[in-house]
Parts: C-alpha cells; structure tokens; sequence
C-alpha cells in the first residue's frame, strides 16, 4: 500500500484568504483524488488528478474554486480559494487504479472563520 | 449510477457482543465494495474490499464481510467487539472499471464496556 502524508494536518484561517493543501506519495501513482468531508457527513470527491491532464471536476464542484494541480506522479496540491466558513471541513487526497483499492491521506482540517 | 445505503448512523454493542454494519448498494454493473474505518482524527484505513470470487471477504482486524449479490447487500460483521472498534465506518462502491467511489454516510460504532 502507498504512503500518503498531508501539509498542513490543520490550519485556521480566515474567510476571503486561500490555502494550498499539500499531498505527497511515496511511490508514483497514476490517479489522484481529492475528497471533501464536512463536519459529521461523508466523503465527497471533488475531482480527480492525473498527472499530465486536466483535474476532472465532479457535479458542484468548479476549478476556480478548487484548482488542482499534479505536476508529477507523486504530488498534488488542492487550493481552497477564497475561503468561507462553509469551506470548513476535512480534505483528504487519495491515491488509487482501476484495479485496486484507494488509499487516503491523513487529511487536513480546515477551520475558516 | 452507484450509490450506498448505511442503515444506521449509529451503532452500540458491548465488548464482546457481534459486530453487525449494515450496507446495501446500487450499481447498474458488477460493483467493486469496499469498507473503510476512520478513527478519530485520522485518516480513512481499508477494512477490506470484494472485487471478484469468493464472496465471504476477510480483512484487518478480525472484520469480514459477506456481498450477497440476490440482495445487494455488503454487510461487515466481527464476532467479538473490542472497545478499540470505536470509530466511524464507511461502505463505499466503485462500478468496474470506474475511478470514482462512492461512499455512504458512514456508521459511527461505539462499544459499551
């Protein structure tokens, strides 16, 4: 299984600013993905990062909010722009093919206030 | 499209009383399933998966988990609760050959001494 590290593990931050989540892989993985969980609710997919290609998008979800980026095979960052407390959640990044299962990050908490 | 049902957002057992997390899902096509625990401030781990063959699926932790296809359930069972159980559990679904899952709204389970 990969291992999969997040900076920052939490910030505070405040609404109108932005934030760059970091996530790192410690082998090269084709697919990336990046995942919303907020306050006592489930997982959400954001969108979806393959190295070379445009960030696929889910439904709610739009770029100039959430870009991605995924310069290589072990690295992607997601940046939550102009922040509202609605932006508070977990954000997690995983890593995964389509013949296995995925593997999540520790996640980042983020407190907008 | 997929989607997953958890029934019960809630669960408490006694140490050492059976363990019964309920998941049923939705997909047009063979579904890949998948069940992840989250501890407290952590990450989501892989329980375990069913992708294809035997149907009774073993994991981590003493968990497994039956897909019974006739009812399209994949419901995650452990004989003997342990207090370190305590966490959230999420079921997630993920159609063959598709990228994304899709998870459900998570059970919390908490075990009583």
């Amino acid at each position: 299984s990969a291992v999969i590290s997040q900076k920052p593990s939490r910030d505070i931050c405040q609404r109108g600013t932005s934030l760059t989540i970091q996530c790192q892989v410690d082998s090269q993985v084709t697919m990336m993905f990046w995942y919303r969980q907020q306050p006592g609710q489930s997982l959400t997919l954001i969108a979806t990062a393959n190295q070379g290609s445009e960030a696929t998008y889910e439904s709610g979800f739009v770029i100039d909010k959430f870009p991605i980026s995924r310069p290589n095979l072990t690295f992607s960052t997601l940046t939550v722009s102009n922040m509202s407390p609605e932006d508070s959640s977990i954000y997690l990044c995983s890593v995964g093919d389509r013949l296995s299962e995925q593997y999540f990050g520790p996640g980042t908490r983020l407190t907008v206030t | 499209a997929q989607s997953v049902t958890q029934l019960g957002s809630h669960v408490s057992v006694s140490e050492g009383a059976l363990v019964l997390l309920r998941c049923n899902y939705s997909s047009s096509v063979p579904p890949y399933l998948f069940w992840y625990v989250q501890y407290p401030n952590q990450g989501l781990q892989l329980l375990l998966k069913y992708t294809t063959g035997a149907t009774l699926v073993k994991g981590i932790n003493g968990f497994e988990a039956e897909f019974k296809k006739s009812e399209t359930s994949f419901h995650l069972t452990k004989p003997s609760a342990h207090m370190s159980d305590a966490a959230e559990y999420f079921c997630a679904v993920r159609a063959e050959g598709a990228q994304k899952l899709v998870f459900g709204q998570g059970t919390r389970l908490t075990i009583n001494p």
